[in-house]
């Protein structure tokens, strides 16, 4: 079945960038996503990447996409201390309708 | 527009007990999902609908967990009777057929 992994926790300086990486294993996967869950929140989508890009920038995101070898990262520049949260690395197999599964999730804590 | 509601926000009950938890998904949009996500980890897709037919309840525990969806809008989860592992926050997700999923705000629920 799928599965999709992520390191459990990353932790940078206010200012600087933040990577945050995932690897999954289903080939069919056709869109992959990144959420946001603050605490006490519901999930927020990000972005997604469908699997026929590489790269996509949204402001202060940037999504790469390493189609070959199943990986894909999340960049944010200049972390704010309000981008502390768990983010979710998702991949769906055909994008339309169709169920999401879930990496266990990055926390990420951002320092002063 | 409208995000996805959910309610209730909170539900402690003990072990044994029954629970509903009540979803509104964003208006117009066909596809509505379930989701648990047990603490450290991330969501499980539960049921998923397409209007009022289900599409997906493998991973639904059907001895207990029941769901429906009768009019293609609101949707209903119930656990009867609950055990100490349905202690988690259950997330109702809705999607108008395209790449983007949207989360409300979950229920968590406790079980003593």
């Amino acid at each position: 079945g799928e599965d999709v992994e992520q390191s459990l926790f990353l932790s940078v300086r206010e200012g600087d960038s933040s990577v945050i990486n995932c690897t999954y294993t289903d080939s069919s996967s056709t869109y992959l996503y990144w959420y946001k869950q603050e605490p006490g929140a519901g999930l927020q989508l990000l972005t997604y990447i469908f699997s026929n890009m590489d790269m996509k920038q949204d402001q202060r995101l940037t999504v790469l996409l390493n189609k070959k070898d199943k990986h894909l990262s999340l960049r944010i520049a200049d972390t704010q201390t309000g981008d502390s949260a768990i983010y979710f690395c998702a991949e769906s197999p055909t994008g339309t309708a169709s169920k999401l599964t879930f990496g266990t999730g990055t926390r990420l804590q951002v320092t002063l | 527009e409208a995000g996805v509601a959910q309610s209730p926000r909170y539900k402690i009950i003990e072990k044994r007990q029954s629970v509903a938890f009540w979803c509104n998904p964003i208006s117009g949009h066909a596809t509505l999902y379930w989701y648990q996500q047990i603490l450290g980890q991330g969501p499980k897709l539960l049921i998923q609908f397409q209007n009022n037919g289900v599409v997906d309840d493998s991973q639904l525990p059907k001895d207990r967990f029941s769901a429906e969806r009768l009019k293609g809008v609101d949707s209903t989860l119930k656990i009867q009777p609950a055990k100490l592992e349905d202690s988690a926050v259950y997330l109702c997700a809705s999607s108008p057929n395209s790449a983007t999923k949207y989360f409300g705000p979950g229920t968590r629920l406790t079980v003593t």
